[in-house]
């Protein structure tokens, strides 16, 4: 497709249950990202991918959270276990990544609800 | 890398310019400024960046001071779909490995008015 995409749009979960959210890049981007926004709140920074390879972790924010990327395309974030301070919009974005360093294109982003 | 300053939010007359400042006074020599700006209910989106020379687009344009520790985005005639959280970001070029420093602060909630 022409734009990042994203997919579930919406998930609803119970507590404790695992949830796999999917991000399918621009063609030929590189640097691949994830991001949580809670209700209300900025953008917080979980991972960035360059290739399959993800040289920056720390922003995951427990072991129940984990990412992966094959192909150097789709990338699926994982929560384990899922809480209800899990709920919250994940956004990825894809860019061409260094040392072009050109602009991010965002998805529309996966809302989860944990019930 | 380098931090980002900016107002917690402004407000602006609809048709009247839009000036968002965003300081950086700690920003290094391969360092861009970057402006993204996120509409109630979408994902972000990219604005325009530059090193420090001025830059214009079809969207706004970027002052960068020429000691380059701050920014002003200027949107000439702002209308009311501009309403929405801008965020200027520090990003330093050709990394490589490590992170490439896409990281949101608190942005300016700017409120066009009619």
């Amino acid at each position: 497709g022409a734009g990042v995409s994203q997919s579930p749009s919406n998930k609803v979960t119970e507590k404790g249950k695992d949830v796999e959210l999917r991000c399918d890049p621009i063609s030929g981007h590189t640097a691949l990202y994830w991001y949580r926004q809670s209700l209300g709140q900025g953008l917080e920074f979980l991972i960035y991918f360059q290739g399959n390879s993800a040289p920056d972790k720390s922003g995951l924010p427990s072991d129940r959270f984990s990412a992966e990327r094959t192909g150097g395309s789709v990338s699926t974030l994982t929560i384990q276990r899922t809480q209800q301070e899990d709920s919250a919009v994940y956004l990825c974005a894809s860019s061409l990544g260094p040392p072009k360093n050109t602009e991010a294109f965002f998805g529309q982003g996966t809302r989860l609800t944990v019930v | 890398d380098a931090k980002t300053t900016q107002p917690t939010s402004m407000d602006c007359a609809e048709g009247r310019a839009a000036n968002l400042p965003c300081n950086h006074s700690t920003i290094s020599g391969n360092e861009y400024v970057y402006w993204y700006r996120q509409i109630h209910s979408q994902g972000p989106q990219y604005i325009i960046h530059g090193l420090k020379n001025n830059e214009t687009n079809e969207m706004a344009s970027l002052i960068i001071t020429e000691d380059r520790k701050s920014s002003t985005l200027i949107l000439p005639h702002a209308t009311l779909r501009d309403t929405a959280v801008y965020y200027c970001i520090v990003i330093s070029l050709g990394r490589g490995v490590g992170n490439w420093g896409l990281i949101f602060g608190q942005g300016t909630e700017l409120s066009v008015k009619p």
